[in-house]
């Protein structure tokens, strides 16, 4: 089976830097994906990751350890529009094959 | 390019009638995805196209739901009888290759209410 755990909400004010992390348990790993989604808009694609590792992507970045089931995605110099549900979202091939399997997401509010 | 597009944006109907969700995928994207996120809960998988064959559809609640992809381009998802259980959000995404880093097209949804 698989279940991703994130935390549901976050705070954080402009400027500042956020970490929002995410584990997961899963059978037949195949990549982590990030994704933004804005209230009543589609989830966008941040970030993948398949290899241990940071990947750095403008203000955005991911890290990924296959073997603590972990993942973080940082946004740095956060800015008013970085306010939205962030998705983890893992590739099982033993669940469902290439569809991807979420987590419950995490919705971050950022203030000035 | 337009991205993937979804009809309609909000559907409510009573229990018991049936609804249709429309799905177009991103042009020439084979892969098309349908998802659903009842409230309070993460986006979860119901099925996969490849072209017009069903490629995995274990995600599928029961047989009150049935999808099509007639041709291979677009996709239609109909609830019949829709039951009270099955309000939320249905998304449909679209990707072009089936390897490692897939990344997935996704549409706005459509907001399914049941009363």
């Amino acid at each position: 089976g698989q279940n991703i755990d994130q935390p549901t909400e976050m705070t954080a004010t402009e400027g500042a830097i956020v970490q929002i992390n995410c584990t997961y348990q899963t059978s037949g790993f195949n990549g982590l994906f990030w994704y933004q989604q804005h209230a009543g808009e589609a989830p966008t694609f941040l970030s993948y990751n398949v290899l241990d590792g940071l990947e750095e992507k403008g203000r955005f970045s991911s890290f990924l350890s296959r073997s603590k089931g972990y993942s973080y995605l940082l946004l740095k110099e956060l800015q008013m529009k970085d306010s939205a549900s962030y998705l983890c979202a893992v590739r099982d091939l033993t669940q469902a094959g290439t569809a991807l399997i979420f987590g419950k997401g995490t919705t971050l509010s950022v203030s000035s | 390019e337009a991205g993937v597009t979804q009809f309609p944006s909000h559907s409510v109907i009573e229990k018991g009638q049936t609804v249709t969700l429309r799905c177009d995928p991103i042009s020439g994207h084979d892969n098309l995805y349908w998802y659903r996120r009842v409230m309070g809960k993460e986006i979860k998988f119901l099925l996969h196209f490849v072209k017009e064959s069903k490629q995995d559809e274990s995600g599928m609640p029961n047989n009150r739901f049935l999808a099509e992809r007639t041709g291979g381009t677009y996709s239609t998802l109909k609830v019949q009888p829709a039951e009270l259980e099955d309000s939320g959000v249905y998304f449909c995404a679209s990707s072009q290759v089936t390897h490692g880093d897939e990344k997935l097209f996704f549409g706005s949804g459509t907001q399914l209410s049941v009363l």
